[in-house]
């Protein structure tokens, strides 16, 4: 299984709402990935998971609350989200990255999420 | 910030060769250079990747330059479907290794 699995494909939500984004991989992958990509504008960084510990958090309001219960399930938590959080979700996985070992990320489709 | 720099677009005739350049000058030793083609609202695609000496596949082929500041992406034969935003990607360290993307390159493949 070489996927990064993502659901839902689509969510619309009401700012009061609390939903929640899944993403799933089976390649034994130790590191994954939360990216946020606006219209036509590159993607952005907003959490790492590595060894399922938080290593990195890109100063993302609390509002997005990153989980990573087992190693191969990311999920992203949202509550009271604004309309200019409307944007598609990626999420991406690979081997943990350190000096001299880059393994390239896996991406999956992505969830497009709006905000009502 | 992303430590590549790309055109911001490109067109190509259909049937012809694309060639995406990036540059990267502040390449590290070890550092892998990364090619990712992101076609409208989906995620990105791994298309090739190297370190010093050139590569190919069967999408496309890599041409890095001997002081490895720079590097192209060649398309030998651009389709329609290679119509897409080309990301050049070389990971960036603050504590911990990561991918940042720059703008990329939109490749519009003309009929």
């Amino acid at each position: 299984d070489t996927e990064v699995t993502q659901t839902p494909k689509h969510l619309v939500m009401g700012m009061t709402n609390k939903k929640s984004l899944k993403c799933e991989q089976h390649m034994g992958h130790r590191a994954m990935y939360w990216y946020k990509q606006k219209a036509k504008k590159p993607p952005e960084l907003m959490f790492v998971y590595s060894y399922e510990k938080l290593s990195i958090n890109e100063s993302v309001p609390s509002r997005f609350s990153p989980e990573c219960p087992n190693s191969s399930l990311l999920n992203l938590h949202l509550h009271a989200l604004q309309p200019e959080d409307s944007a598609l979700y990626l999420c991406a996985s690979s081997q943990p990255q350190g000096r001299g070992r880059d393994y390239g990320y896996t991406f999956g489709s992505g969830t497009r999420l709006t905000v009502v | 910030d992303a430590k590549t720099t790309q055109p911001t677009s490109m067109d190509c005739a259909e049937g012809r060769a694309a060639n995406l350049p990036c540059n990267h000058s502040t390449i590290s030793g070890n550092e892998y250079v990364y090619w990712y083609r992101q076609i409208h609202s989906q995620g990105p695609q791994y298309i090739i990747h190297g370190l010093k000496n050139n590569e190919t596949n069967e999408m496309a082929s890599l041409i890095i330059t001997e002081d490895r500041k720079s590097s192209t992406l060649i398309l030998p034969h651009a389709t329609l479907r290679d119509t897409a935003v080309y990301y050049c990607i070389v990971r960036a360290f603050s504590g911990t290794y990561k991918y940042i993307f720059g703008t990329g390159t939109r490749l519009k493949v003309l009929a």
